[in-house]
């Protein structure tokens, strides 16, 4: 089975500086995740979908962060503008259902902002 | 507050030795915890969960609510256990977000 796509894998921008991330989830994965993992911490969750659905945005700065699911398969999270810091390995996970079902995470996006 | 605290950043053990990797979770309800592993170059990945009570490459983890501990322990260490381990909880029931402690890197020396 194929795993968790992301693209690109290392993104290098100036701050103010809009930048979007792709995740391709498992085949059949309803859940989509997007976390963020700043260096030295753990992965924060940052937006949750079901489906094409939003269950929780909570963590998600809404004044510079936008994701979308688009059909229930493919996500984008985008960044306008930038900030230093935003630098982060922006992880992307699938799992079959929400509830206790296993994350199947992607290789995540490293981006560095100037 | 939901928080998940793993007190060591680093673990240092003899290949051989016991380990056992703290995890302390403050929840109000009824959590589901687990633990996730990245090997060096390798994805995050499910290690293990509680409600299942399995042991995954020798690992286990027992809940223990008294003490809001879900502590991994190995009877005998690996060099291949090396790797960054995290602990993770789950929950309120219906959206089940998860949050993840900060992490502990586990080396195990020859």
């Amino acid at each position: 089975e194929a795993g968790v796509a992301q693209s690109p894998r290392y993104k290098i921008i100036e701050k103010r500086q809009s930048v979007a991330f792709w995740c391709n989830p498992i085949s059949g994965h309803a859940t989509l995740y997007w976390y963020q993992q700043i260096l030295g911490q753990g992965p924060k969750l940052l937006i949750q979908f079901q489906n094409n659905g939003v269950v929780d945005d909570s963590q998600l700065p809404k004044d510079r962060f936008s994701a979308e699911r688009l059909k229930g398969v493919d996500s984008t999270l985008k960044i306008q503008p930038a900030k230093l810091e935003d630098s982060a390995v922006y992880l992307c996970a699938s799992s079959l259902s929400t509830g206790l079902e296993t994350q199947y995470f992607g290789p995540g996006t490293r981006l560095l902002v100037l | 507050a939901q928080r998940v605290t793993q007190p060591e950043k680093l673990l240092s053990v003899f290949k051989g030795a016991p380990v056992e990797l703290k995890c302390n979770y403050s929840y109000s309800g009824s959590p589901e915890l687990f633990w996730y592993v990245q090997y060096s170059r390798q994805r995050l990945q499910l290690l293990l969960r509680h409600i299942s009570r399995e042991s995954i490459k020798g690992f286990t983890a027992d809940l223990n609510k008294g003490e809001t501990s879900f502590h991994l322990k190995k009877p005998f260490a690996q060099e291949e256990d090396s790797a960054m381990y995290y602990c993770a909880l789950s929950g309120p029931e219906g959206t089940y977000k998860y949050i993840f402690g900060t992490g502990t890197r586990l080396k195990v020396l020859a």
